[in-house]
């Protein structure tokens, strides 16, 4: 059964550069695409960007200046940063696996499963 | 974007209740519709995909329906458990996925 842990530093002063690793058991990295996403307190559900295990990255154009994924196949493992943050960036932050099915020459995708998120909170 | 609209954004039900909550979508998404559970302080859980599939695992009293921009989740004969908040999210923009706002179920 595939899991996966978000982790880092729960607290990053505002303009610094927030972090995260989402390391993955269980199962392989490889041959999927992984989401980042993020949940305000209260609040619904963002999708911040997906990266496939070759390295190609697609992000929300809300963020795209500030985010930057990454892969580490040897660790199974990626990671996700966003530089200048501000407090609008406090939020539960969650990876998950993008998993799907091929259909009429396109894929089906859905989040599943997803880390039990990792709150940060962006404070001096 | 494509944007995704949920009515209601809360619900009071009873145990044994039906209850439906639907999902519009600003565009033809033809079935690239996902319903979510989210219970408080845990991460959402896959409830169903491709707007009907039902997930593994998850209860046959949900069920989802829907194609092109109306979508709607049911759930009958609602369970203890059942109540929480509900997500759809469309995947046929993967260059943008977007969710809808939420749907809250609380126990009335």
């Amino acid at each position: 059964q595939v899991q996966l842990q978000e982790s880092g530093p729960g607290q990053v002063k505002p303009s610094e550069t927030l972090s995260l690793t989402c390391p993955v058991s269980g199962g392989s990295i490889s041959g999927y695409w992984w989401s980042w996403l993020r949940q305000p307190a209260g609040k619904g559900l963002e999708w911040i960007g997906r990266i496939y295990t070759s390295g190609n990255s697609v992000y929300n154009p809300s963020l795209r200046s500030r985010v930057t994924m990454s892969v580490d196949t040897s660790k199974n493992q990626i990671s996700l940063k966003v530089n200048s943050v501000t407090a609008a960036d406090t939020a539960v932050y969650y990876c998950a696996r993008e998993t799907g099915r091929l259909s009429n020459s396109r894929w089906h995708l859905w989040f599943d499963p997803w880390g039990r998120g990792t709150l940060v909170t962006v404070s001096s | 974007d494509i944007q995704l609209t949920q009515s209601p954004s809360s619900l009071s039900a009873s145990i044994g209740d039906r209850v439906t909550i639907t999902c519009r979508a600003s565009q033809n998404i033809i079935n690239f519709l996902n319903w979510y559970q989210q219970k408080p302080g845990k991460a959402p859980k896959l409830l169903i995909y491709d707007a009907s599939t039902l997930q593994s695992g998850v209860p046959s009293r949900f069920s989802g329906t829907g194609s092109g921009a109306d979508f709607s989740l049911t759930i009958t004969s609602l369970q203890l458990e059942d109540f929480a908040t509900y997500y759809c999210q469309q995947s046929y923009s993967n260059s943008l996925y977007t969710f809808g706002q939420g749907t809250k179920l609380e126990i009335k």
